[in-house]
């Protein structure tokens, strides 16, 4: 099975700074099957990145993904108060069936 | 606009069962795979089960395999979720999400979920 390992667990930041978050797979895996999810206290997850680097509709330019193999990253350029938020990255995989997480990077103020 | 509400999510005993829905709106439900992920208090995500466009395929997570069942009714727009022999691992909130193949594998739109607690 393959596991998402994302660092830090925990992000401090200010307003205006950039993040960088990562998420690392045990083994190497397709860019297309990772993606990038926000999540805010009480909300749904809501989808920032799809195939590794496509941003989401309606996602700011802000947000960017990268990343092949075993290292992906989110990129947020500079943070609005909005993005203080906890990020997962997800995987996909075929055989066998399944979605994987990783244990999410809070980005706090 | 995309819409998603799941109903359904309530306090049952260890052992016992509960049914999830999750009415679709504004989109064409029938040509989307949907998902059940859930999420434990305080806890990550994790994805529970997938059904496809047809009810042709579906997958379970280990964790709740033999225990839980997803169906679909394409005419009702409408997915389910059958929880059976619940634990107290099993509360979470539980979200339906839709299943995207579009440039990737991803879930582009997230009902808010609805909270499943097992105690006795």
């Amino acid at each position: 099975e393959i596991v998402l390992t994302q660092s830090p667990g925990i992000l401090s930041l200010s307003p205006g700074e950039r993040a960088t978050l990562s998420c690392r797979a045990s083994q190497s895996v397709s860019s297309i099957c990772l993606a990038w999810y926000q999540q805010n206290p009480g909300q749904a997850p809501r989808l920032l990145i799809h195939g590794a680097s496509n941003r989401a509709t309606g996602i700011p330019d802000r947000f960017s993904g990268s990343g092949s193999g075993t290292h992906f990253t989110l990129t947020i350029s500079r943070l609005e108060p909005e993005d203080f938020a906890v990020y997962y990255c997800q995987l996909y995989r075929s055989s066998p069936y399944g979605w994987t997480f990783g244990q999410g990077t809070k980005v706090e103020i | 606009e995309v819409q998603l509400v799941e109903s359904g999510g309530g306090l049952v005993k260890p052992g016992g069962s509960l049914r999830l829905s999750c009415d679709a709106s504004g989109f064409s439900f029938s040509y989307y795979a949907m998902d059940w992920v859930r999420q434990a208090p305080g806890k990550g995500l994790e994805w529970v089960s997938s059904i496809s466009p047809r009810s042709d395929y579906i997958y379970y997570a280990d964790s709740v395999k033999g225990r839980f069942t997803t169906s679909r009714d394409n005419a009702k727009n409408s997915l389910y979720l059958q929880l059976n022999s619940l634990g107290v691992e099993d509360t979470a909130v539980y979200y339906c999400a839709r299943h995207q193949l579009s440039n990737g594998y991803y879930w582009d739109f997230w009902g808010m979920g609805t909270l499943v607690a097992v105690s006795s």
